[in-house]
């Protein structure tokens, strides 16, 4: 059965440092791993879809990388920004499959001035 | 062009009613979900249709949740009998290919 956990569960850095937030799940068949943006009180942003035969993908300052073998999946965001300030979600398929997600519990990002 | 939009965007009714919720997908997308985000349990799966095929209803809690498509476009779930742990927000999403693209919610409360 398909795990996912995310770590940290909540971070606060100021503005402009790099950081890391991780996810592993439990399951290394996966098809794709997808990344997610929530704001409070809003709806799930799409950040980056990475594919199973990938390894990383990249959008501007954010960075996902994908290691199937050891069950993990990070996203770098560079020069962080006030902005930034949001909840992270990464999501599986459910084992076997690839279209209805399984999701972390989200880290939550404070970047402040 | 226009995202998956959802209605009402937040919804309060009595222990007991029925309630309907609606999401518009993003036209062309032939998948859509529906995903249910409540604080002790996270954000969790509940029914996914594709296409003309039998939806899967794997994440349905109960027997008191329904959901269909019509012309598969837009999508109703329905919940009848509201209970309390029913409170949430709701989320639906739909796709082309593999990556979800999500509305803003429903915020439903049940007193």
């Amino acid at each position: 059965k398909q795990e996912v956990t995310q770590i940290p569960a909540a971070l606060s850095v100021p503005e402009g440092e790099n950081l890391v937030l991780n996810c592993s799940f439990t399951d290394s068949a996966i098809y794709n791993l997808q990344w997610f943006r929530q704001d409070p009180g809003k709806g799930l942003t799409s950040l980056l879809l990475i594919q199973s035969s990938q390894r990383e993908q990249t959008s501007g300052r954010l960075n996902a990388s994908l290691d199937k073998s050891s069950g993990r999946s990070t996203l770098y965001i560079a020069a962080s920004q006030p902005g930034d300030s949001a909840t992270y979600l990464c999501a599986v398929p459910f084992s076997g499959g690839y279209n209805k997600l399984i999701f972390g519990a989200g880290t939550r990002l404070a970047v402040h001035p | 062009g226009a995202g998956v939009s959802q209605s009402p965007s937040n919804k309060v009714t009595e222990k007991g009613k029925d309630v309907e919720l609606r999401c518009d997908p993003i036209s062309g997308h032939t998948a859509l979900y529906w995903y249910r985000q409540s604080l002790g349990q996270g954000l969790e799966f509940l029914i996914y249709f594709q296409g003309n095929s039998a939806p899967d209803k794997s994440g349905l809690p109960s027997d008191r949740f329904s959901a269909e498509r019509t012309g598969g476009s837009v999508s109703t779930l329905t919940i009848q009998r509201t209970q309390q742990e029913d409170s949430a927000v709701y989320l639906c999403a739909s796709s082309l290919d593999r990556e979800q693209y999500f509305g803003p919610g429903t915020r439903l409360t049940v007193t």
